[in-house]
C-alpha cells in the first residue's frame, strides 16, 4: 500500500466551478501536510502548508485535513483556466516529504 | 536571481557521458534536496543535506553523486547512466528549524533525457 494515495485524474472543470481535489494517508507520523502546484514544464510551487486537522482558507484556496480519517483535501473556488495544472499533496515525516503522484486538473472556460 | 535556480534546463546525453546538474537557491536555507519526477510517479527524493552535511540517501544507485560545498549550491555529477533515469531533476531548499522539512521551495528542474 502507498503511503499517499492521490487520483491522478484528469478532472476537467468548466470555469467558476468549485474544485476538489483528495488525497489519503496510510501513516499517522506525518506532520504537515502541503499542496504543490506544478504547472508544465515548471518545479512545483507552495500552496499551501498546514500541521493541525481543520481549514486553512488563502484566497480562493482552502486546505482542509482530517487526521482522524487521514484525509486531506484542497478546495478550489470560482476556479480559472489559469488553474489548470498538475496539483501535488505532500506530507512531512522527520526531515523528508512524501508526495501523491498528483492530480492534474483542467479548467475549460 | 530570486529563489532556486537550476542549470541546464535540458540535457541529453549518452550512457558513457559525465555531466553535473547545477542548483543554487537565494533563499539562505539551510536545506537543499535532490528528487526526481517520472511521469505519472510521484517526486522520488535522492538526496537531503543539511548544513551542507548529507542526512539522506534514498537507496539512489552510485551513479548519481551529490556535492553540496555550502548552503546555497547544491550539484548532482552523472555518469553511465541508464535510459531509465531519464526524468525531471528537481532541487528544493527549506529551512527546517523545529518543524523538521519546512516549507520547500522548487526549482524548474533539468530535463534529462539519456540516450
Amino acid at each position: 500500500q502507498k503511503e499517499v494515495e492521490q487520483d491522478p485524474g484528469p478532472l476537467s472543470v468548466p470555469e467558476g466551478a468549485i474544485v476538489s481535489l483528495n488525497c489519503t494517508y496510510s501513516n499517522s507520523a506525518f506532520q504537515y501536510f502541503m499542496w504543490y502546484r506544478q504547472y508544465s514544464r515548471k518545479g512545483p510551487e507552495l500552496l499551501m502548508y498546514t500541521y493541525s486537522s481543520g481549514n486553512k482558507e488563502d484566497g480562493r484556496f482552502t486546505a482542509q485535513v482530517d487526521k482522524s480519517s487521514k484525509y486531506i483535501s484542497l478546495f478550489i473556488r470560482d476556479s480559472q483556466p489559469s488553474d489548470s495544472a498538475t496539483y501535488l499533496c505532500a506530507m512531512s515525516k522527520g526531515n523528508k516529504l512524501v508526495f501523491g503522484a498528483g492530480t492534474i486538473l483542467r479548467v475549460k472556460s | 536571481e530570486t529563489g532556486v535556480t537550476q542549470t541546464p534546463r535540458h540535457l541529453v546525453m549518452g550512457m558513457t557521458n559525465k555531466k553535473s546538474l547545477k542548483c543554487e537557491q537565494h533563499l539562505g536555507h539551510n536545506a537543499m534536496y535532490w528528487y526526481k519526477q517520472s511521469a505519472k510517479k510521484p517526486l522520488e527524493l535522492m538526496f537531503v543535506y543539511n548544513f551542507k552535511e548529507q542526512t539522506e540517501n534514498n537507496s539512489v544507485p552510485s551513479r548519481f553523486s551529490p556535492e553540496c560545498p555550502n548552503s546555497s549550491h547544491l550539484f548532482l555529477h552523472l555518469h553511465t547512466l541508464q535510459p531509465e533515469d531519464s526524468a525531471l531533476y528537481l532541487c528544493a531548499s527549506s529551512d527546517p528549524g523545529l518543524a523538521g522539512v519546512g516549507e520547500q521551495y522548487f526549482g524548474p528542474g533539468t530535463r534529462l533525457t539519456v540516450t
